[in-house]
């Protein structure tokens, strides 16, 4: 069964440094990829996704995430964290073919400390 | 265009009453989703469909049941509310416009229950 594993349930930063969150999936094709994120008592909005074009996928509010096919990997990156960045962040993955079963990893909760 | 819209957004049920949870999509998309959030634990798939008339057991299927008589409706029924059930629940919906390309899935913003 495809599973999603988010390393780090809780990371911190200080404002201006690098946001660094990580995604690992198994699948034996590349599937589709995501990054939510979820503010406080809201739903869960799309940052970005991977759907087998460009390995780099430049999203919303400045993140990013590269597909490392050899890695199973989907990090999710920032340049510089913004007060505004703190929520939950979830990577979640989709066959590209067979089962529709859209899969969510555990989340990840961003501080960012001024 | 509303999007995904869902009712109650929050609903206080007693162990033993049953209750429908509504989902209703203006997007005209195939695949629908109920997933329930709980603290630490990311969102876990509860049932799933592909289109009218076709539903599937997620992760999380026991204590709950599904029908999707529309492509815009995906009700989820609790039969017998359990402690258990104390969740936020996050209906879903997404599409495949072409062969190939798969949209996100678009969510609604949740509905809150409890059971006491």
């Amino acid at each position: 069964a495809q599973s999603v594993t988010q390393l780090g349930s809780h990371v911190s930063v200080s404002e201006g440094a690098l946001v660094l969150l990580r995604c690992n999936y198994s699948s034996s094709v590349p599937p589709y990829l995501f990054w939510y994120v979820q503010y406080p008592n809201q739903g869960l909005q799309l940052l970005l996704k991977y759907t087998s074009a460009a390995t780099l996928v430049k999203g919303i509010n400045g993140f990013e995430a590269e597909f490392k096919k050899s890695e199973t990997s989907f990090h999710l990156t920032k340049p510089s964290a913004h007060m505004s960045d703190a929520a939950e962040y979830f990577c979640a993955v989709l066959p590209q073919g067979g089962s529709e079963k859209l899969v969510f990893g555990k989340g990840t909760k961003l501080t960012v400390n001024p | 265009n509303a999007g995904v819209t869902q009712t109650p957004k929050f609903r206080i049920l007693k162990i033993g009453q049953s209750m429908t949870l509504q989902c209703a999509q203006d997007m005209n998309h195939n695949y629908m989703y109920w997933y329930r959030q709980d603290p630490g634990m990311g969102l876990k798939l509860i049932y799933y469909s592909v289109g009218a008339g076709i539903t599937d057991k997620g992760e999380v299927p026991n204590g709950y049941n599904v029908s999707r008589s529309t492509t815009e409706d995906f009700p989820l029924r609790l039969e017998l509310a359990a402690p258990s059930q104390t969740s936020v629940y996050f209906c879903a919906s997404s599409h495949r416009p072409g062969q190939g390309i798969r949209t996100e899935a678009f969510f609604g913003q949740g509905t809150r229950l409890t059971v006491v």
